[in-house]
């Protein structure tokens, strides 16, 4: 069972440089969670998709957008990296039922931008 | 101001001591209370969650929810060399938000 698997592990890019962070489970869940993770600074929420179809803003979405592909994929898109988007990104997913409240993460994205 | 605010620590105790957490929140739309552990270089994972104020014990932990304050604690009892982690408190809405603290680092000493 796999779970939550994000692509890629690791990534560097050059500023201005576009790329798109990828996360897919298989857990049949209706939510899904994009974070990132700077040290002090906890996981901050950038976007979150309660059900398929529908996106909504977190805490820090400057500079982000997302997709929800299907049930099962919640991409993440820079276009154009910034130096300050160096950071752990983290995907989650979840059951949209108010009796279930754990969030399963995956393994995370260590993104550089020089 | 942050939806959720959380001291960063870090924590260092020895072993065998209570170690207490907590996180104050500025919503009242939250409605889940969650607190999650992770280890370095890791994804969080689920510890305990509660959705009414008041106690609620497993094992050695204790999460306490205090929703009139809107204060959420989580107490480790006899901690060990294992329990060395962050700790998220984190919190869901009704439209299934799921906002975390900023986690506190501790470190059990042997």
């Amino acid at each position: 069972n796999a779970g939550v698997t994000q692509t890629p592990k690791f990534q560097v890019l050059k500023t201005g440089q576009s790329m798109t962070l990828q996360c897919a489970q298989d857990m049949n869940h209706n939510s899904m969670y994009w974070y990132r993770q700077d040290p002090g600074m906890g996981l901050r929420l950038i976007y979150y998709s309660a059900s398929e179809g529908t996106t909504d803003k977190g805490e820090v979405p400057n500079g982000y957008n997302v997709s929800r592909l299907n049930k099962r994929e919640f991409s993440l898109r820079l276009e154009s990296a910034a130096p300050s988007q160096t950071s752990v990104y983290f995907c989650a997913s979840s059951e949209a039922v108010p009796t279930s409240t754990e969030a399963f993460f995956g393994q995370g994205t260590r993104l550089t931008v020089v | 101001q942050k939806e959720v605010e959380q001291d960063p620590g870090p924590l260092s105790v020895p072993e065998g001591a209570i170690v207490s957490l907590n996180c104050t929140y500025s919503n009242s739309a939250f409605q889940y209370f969650m607190w999650y552990r992770q280890y370095s270089r890791k994804g969080p994972e689920l510890l305990m969650y509660t959705y009414s104020s008041g106690n609620k014990e497993d094992g050695r932990f204790t999460a306490q929810v205090d929703k009139s304050s809107k204060y959420i604690s989580l107490f480790i009892r006899d901690s060990q060399p294992s329990d060395s982690a962050t700790y998220l408190c984190a919190l869901r809405s009704t439209d299934y938000k799921l906002s975390f603290g900023a986690g506190t680092t501790v470190t059990v000493r042997a």
